[in-house]
């Protein structure tokens, strides 16, 4: 069974940076096809942040691309997301993520298929 | 960007209720769109993919459609627990792009 745990503090000051780790077990990070991190304001809706290939290639949503930093690590199965110069705006639920795709129709579909319970990151002084 | 937007915003509905939401994208994706499920303090969870496919282990109760810009999920008989909030997403192109989401309830 294929499971992924977001960890990383609840809170985070003004102008720091934000780190998460996602740590994935019931399937080989280096197997999947893509990884994502996606957050969610209290109340708000879902915004997707970044995505990274199993060959480290990163792909940035272009409103967070100057601050956000996507990387792997197949040796600890994990993969992790630092955001920079955060402000209250940052305030979400932050939820990690498998892509990986399932023929259908005659197509592949990389779509959000496993995804992490979430983790609330709080920022403020 | 490729904006998402869904009607009705939220909807009241019965038990045993057939529903149906709408999900519109501003540029055609094909067939590259998912939907969503999400209730209070949860992970979405995924239902569909490919605008019709099923997600294993969903009930047959939900169904998509659609292809292009315009694309439905319909919910044949709604039960206490389908009361949620749905998001259609789509995946052809970056930067994936969710809907504002449709609030179901009683």
């Amino acid at each position: 069974q294929v499971q992924l745990q977001e960890s990383g503090p609840g809170l985070v000051k003004p102008s720091e940076t934000l780190s998460l780790t996602c740590s994935v077990s019931g399937f080989s990070i280096s197997s999947g096809y893509y990884w994502g991190w996606i957050r969610q304001p209290p109340g708000k809706g879902l915004e997707w942040i970044a995505t990274i290939h199993r060959d480290g290639t990163p792909y940035y949503n272009p409103s967070l691309q100057s601050r956000v930093t996507i990387s792997l690590d197949s040796s600890k199965n994990q993969f992790s997301l630092h955001v920079r110069s955060v402000t209250a705006a940052d305030t979400a639920v932050y939820y990690c993520a498998r892509r990986f795709p399932i023929e259908y129709g005659g197509r592949s579909h990389y779509h959000f298929d496993y995804w992490g319970q979430g983790s609330l990151v709080t920022v403020s002084s | 960007d490729i904006e998402m937007t869904q009607s009705p915003s939220s909807l009241s509905a019965s038990v045993g209720d057939r529903v149906t939401i709408t999900c519109r994208a501003s540029q055609g994706v094909g067939t590259y769109l998912a939907w969503f499920q999400q209730k209070p303090g949860k992970a979405p969870k995924p239902l569909i993919y490919g605008a019709s496919g099923l997600q294993s282990g969903v009930p047959s109760k939900f169904s998509g459609s659609g292809s292009g810009t315009d694309f439905t999920l319909t919910i044949s008989s709604l039960q206490p627990e389908d009361f949620a909030i749905y998001y259609c997403q789509q995946y052809i192109d970056y930067p994936l792009t969710f809907g504002p989401g449709t609030k179901v309830d009683i």
